[in-house]
């Protein structure tokens, strides 16, 4: 069974980069496309970018210039880092697995998600 | 870029039919998925490339797709469907995911 978790600070200080890593299980990260999602709270979902185990990545626009993700094979893990984090980028973030040839495929595994509130 | 419009809510009886609309320009020539996320949970995939189920959806769920309108339908509603439910296709001139704002359904 293939399962996705999130792990990283809970908290993160205005100004300051925020990291997550997704540890993938069941399933080699080289087989598949691997992606970033957001959800601010009462709000909808927010695709922050993807990235393949070559380590091509493709980013939304709004957060292109402070996003970076990296894969790394050897422990079956993708990362998101955020930089430069306002109030407007609290929200629980996902991360999931791409099932399908890009631009068609669909989120199949989804991580439980974990909130982060960037506060002082 | 691309965007895609749902009703913030749609309300239906126990047993009816609920329909959920996602609206884009010729959304029929892209290929949808629909999600539906209860409260405190990760979003599940219910409909993928427009009208398959994936494995272990019940029947009750269907989807269609043509013209400008994508419709998530859901058969003979019950309580536990009580959910948010999103649309999202791929902006194929960037290679862009894009979700649709979403839509709580609510079983009366």
């Amino acid at each position: 069974q293939v399962q996705l978790q999130e792990s990283g600070p809970g908290l993160v200080k205005p100004s300051e980069t925020l990291s997550l890593t997704c540890t993938v299980s069941g399933d080699s990260i080289s087989s598949h496309y691997w992606s970033w999602i957001r959800q601010p709270p009462g709000k909808g979902l927010e695709w922050i970018g993807y990235i393949y185990y070559s380590g091509s990545t493709n980013q939304n626009p709004s957060l292109k210039s402070r996003v970076t993700i990296s894969v790394d094979t050897s422990k079956n893990q993708f990362s998101l880092k955020l930089s430069s984090v306002t109030a407007a980028d609290t929200a629980v973030y996902y991360c999931a697995r791409l099932r399908g040839v890009v631009p068609a495929a669909m989120f199949d595994y989804w991580g439980q998600g974990t909130l982060v509130t960037v506060s002082s | 870029s691309y965007v895609l419009t749902q009703p913030p809510s749609v309300s239906v009886a126990p047993g009816k039919t609920a329909r959920i609309t996602c609206g884009g320009n010729n959304i029929g020539s892209k290929s949808v998925h629909w999600y539906q996320q209860k409260p405190g949970q990760a979003p599940v995939l219910v409909i993928c490339y427009d009208s398959d189920r994936p494995s272990g959806i019940p029947e009750r769920f269907s989807g269609s797709n043509s013209g400008n309108t994508a419709t998530l339908t859901i058969s003979r509603v019950e309580a536990g469907d009580e959910a948010d439910y999103y649309c999202q296709v791929w902006d194929s001139t960037s290679d862009h995911v894009v979700f649709g704002g979403g839509t709580k359904l609510t079983v009366l």
